[in-house]
């Protein structure tokens, strides 16, 4: 059974960079599939942060690209979360999660879904 | 990037049937996948590729799309499915970019 943990500092003082992990157990991340991380500010919906592959390709959401880094270690099957430059408005909970899916292709439609989720864990960004 | 589009809350009736759509430009080509969401839990997700459903999820629970919305459908709604809801997709404009909608809060009367 394939299972995500994150971890990280729950406390993050303004303008210094939040750092999380995503443990990944029962699954060889280099085995496939493309992991990401998700956030949810408190009372508000998912927001996507960014997804990498294995072979250490990223993909940012533009408006957290200038301040994001996804990076993994296989040799520790995990990846990691670095937001540089944090302020209030990055308080939230954040998810790891495994992506999968495949690309469209002339008339057949693609999909992407994400099946395994880690439970979250909550930052607050606060002097 | 691309948006997805959601009704902001959505209530049905013990035992009846309720629709909750997504709509987006993205949908044309990707299905949606969903994901239901409790008080203080992870999302789940409950719909992929259109219509399948993970192991575990009720069939109750299904998916549909045509042209730039997608929908989910719950037949014989429980009070545990009161819940949020969120579609999800790849973004049109970047490949292996990601978005969710804003999310459906289904009641459950």
């Amino acid at each position: 059974q394939v299972q995500l943990q994150e971890s990280g500092p729950g406390l993050v003082k303004p303008s210094e960079t939040l750092s999380l992990t995503c443990a990944v157990s029962g699954y060889s991340i280099t085995s496939g599939y493309y992991w990401g991380w998700i956030r949810q500010p408190p009372g508000k919906g998912l927001e996507w942060i960014g997804s990498l592959y294995h072979s250490g390709s990223t993909y940012y959401n533009p408006s957290l690209k200038s301040r994001v880094t996804i990076s993994v270690d296989t040799s520790k099957n995990q990846f990691s979360l670095r937001l540089s430059s944090v302020t209030a408005a990055d308080t939230a909970v954040y998810y790891c999660a495994r992506r999968a899916g495949i690309a469209a292709a002339g008339s057949t439609m693609g999909y992407y879904y994400m099946d395994v989720w880690g439970k979250g864990t909550t930052v607050t960004v606060s002097s | 990037s691309s948006e997805l589009t959601q009704d902001p809350a959505v209530s049905v009736a013990l035992g009846q049937t309720v629709r909750i759509t997504c709509q987006g430009d993205s949908l044309r080509s990707y299905y949606a996948s969903w994901y239901q969401q409790k008080p203080g839990q992870a999302p789940v997700l409950v719909i992929y590729a259109k219509n399948n459903r993970p192991s575990g999820i009720p069939d109750r629970f299904s998916g549909s799309s045509s042209g730039n919305t997608a929908s989910l459908t719950i037949t014989g709604a429980q009070a545990e499915d009161e819940a949020d809801y969120y579609c999800n997709s790849r973004d049109s404009s970047a490949n292996h970019h990601v978005v969710f909608g804003g999310g459906t809060k289904l009641t459950v009367l």
